[in-house]
């Protein structure tokens, strides 16, 4: 166990939609990261919060969101919903020490299905 | 920009042995991360193994272990004594060691690793 919850585990929705993915990283860790893992491609970074400030933009679609909050929570909008976003999506945190910023620790990540 | 590439798409090896998995990587910088994740079915991705690009000497953790050649912008994994546990997919990561960018990781396609009992 990581220590990173991201709810729910499955999601199903239709084209269209809005959802809301959730993250509680690890206790202490001031950085939370959401990540894509889909077939066409692969893993790639969507974004990072810092303390509640957004540090860094990866492959984030207009269509998506993110926002952390004072308890360092992190939920991940995905609105208008196409089926091309059905995909795996991971929150990862990561320690707050210089020299161990970089090490990411992965929540098991939410099931996104397009219909 | 900067790539990873992994040149095998899958692996396999017999219990006990060792196996030894590729990835290149393109980058322009010098002081940088590289990484391998383990991706066991359960979809978890779990921290194998780190390389800071400085260090000239290869990192090791128990039965894992790099040979990271820096001039050539390679950085392989080996599985020493592979355990049927060790059966699933590996990526490569490279992180720019850059102020914010720490932790923006850039991954490989992946190698998927059967353990052959």
């Amino acid at each position: 166990d990581s220590g990173v919850t991201q709810t729910p585990k499955h999601l199903i929705t239709a084209t269209g939609q809005r959802v809301t993915l959730r993250c509680s990283p690890r206790s202490g860790d001031l950085s939370v990261y959401w990540y894509q893992q889909s077939l066409d491609q692969g893993l790639q970074f969507l974004i990072q919060y810092y303390n509640g400030e957004e540090r860094a933009k990866g492959n984030i679609l207009e269509r998506f969101s993110a926002q952390q909050f004072p308890d360092l929570h992190s939920e991940l909008n995905l609105s208008s919903l196409e089926l091309g976003d059905s995909a795996l999506y991971f929150c990862a945190s990561s320690p707050s020490l210089v020299d161990d910023r970089e090490k990411l620790f992965f929540g098991s990540g939410t099931q996104l299905s397009v219909l | 920009a900067q790539t990873v590439t992994q040149s095998q798409p899958e692996m396999s090896v017999q219990e006990a042995e060792t196996v030894t998995l590729s990835c290149t990587y393109d980058t322009s910088e010098s002081d940088y991360y590289l990484f391998w994740y383990k991706q066991p079915p359960s979809r978890q991705m779990i921290l194998v193994i780190r390389q800071e690009a400085y260090k000239q000497q290869n990192a090791t953790e128990n039965r894992f272990s790099v040979n990271f050649q820096k001039a050539a912008k390679s950085f392989s994994l080996k599985i020493s004594d592979s355990q049927l546990g060790d059966a699933a997919m590996y990526f490569c990561a490279y992180d720019m060691n850059y102020g914010g960018s720490q932790g923006n990781l850039i991954f490989g396609k992946g190698t998927k690793l059967s353990v052959k009992p």
